[in-house]
């Protein structure tokens, strides 16, 4: 099975901060990788799609990019609901694999 | 909208069965394949199944190949995962989800809001 590693585990961060929360794959999977942002006792939320697509709905400030076995997913100005726990997820093996998860707190 | 309403989740002994349902609605349930994935509390997401639009194609987790398989109802639009055999590690939050595509897991941009599944003497 691919393996994806997200970084940091655990990142600190103040509202208006730019940040970034990174993938690996063990592997090349293209650009077959979508992240999703959790919240504490609800279903995951769908945020990029295809490496870099936006879902709809989702706001412009969440970005993702990367090709191959590596990914990002960043913000580019903290707001107080993005405090959450984000999972990358790889698509194009099955089966289709998360990240541990990056849980995003504030400082 | 799309809505996703998973039900049959209990506690259940080990070696029992269960059958989890979802429900849903709001979009035409034959296009698009539908997913099981499961949460340890506290822990991160799996994977556990797929079933395409049509229910021809069916694919699983290798922990659970053998001893769940998800079915669905298209005249209904019901998603189904019947769970034998049951054991302490399938202790898990199960979400519903919607693929995007129709035929093979993909991701997914609806999700239920998951029903507790404790494997538990």
């Amino acid at each position: 099975d691919i393996q994806m590693t997200q970084s940091p585990s655990t990142l600190s961060a103040s509202v208006g901060d730019r940040v970034s929360i990174t993938c690996r794959a063990s592997q090349s999977v293209f650009s077959y990788v979508n992240w999703y942002q959790q919240k504490p006792g609800k279903a995951p939320n769908l945020l990029i799609y295809a490496a870099s697509s936006l879902q709809s709905g989702v706001p412009s400030r969440f970005s993702g990019s990367g090709f191959g076995t590596d990914f990002t997913l960043t913000i580019s100005s903290l707001q107080p609901e993005d405090f959450a726990t984000y999972y990358c997820q790889q698509s194009y093996f099955i089966p289709g694999t998360f990240g541990q998860g990056t849980t995003l707190e504030s400082k | 909208e799309v809505q996703l309403l998973e039900s049959g989740g209990a506690l259940v002994q080990p070696g029992g069965s269960l059958r989890l349902s979802c429900a849903a609605s709001g979009f035409t349930f034959s296009s698009y394949a539908m997913s099981w994935v499961r949460q340890v509390p506290g822990k991160g997401l799996e994977w556990v199944s797929t079933i395409s639009g049509a229910g021809g194609s069916t694919y699983y987790v290798d922990s659970v190949k053998g001893q769940f398989t998800i079915s669905r109802d298209n005249s209904k639009n019901m998603l189904y995962l019947q769970m034998n055999s049951l054991r302490a590690e399938d202790t898990a939050v199960y979400y519903c989800a919607k693929d995007t595509l129709p035929a093979a897991p993909s991701h997914w941009d609806s999700w239920g809001q998951g029903t507790l599944v404790t494997v538990s003497a």
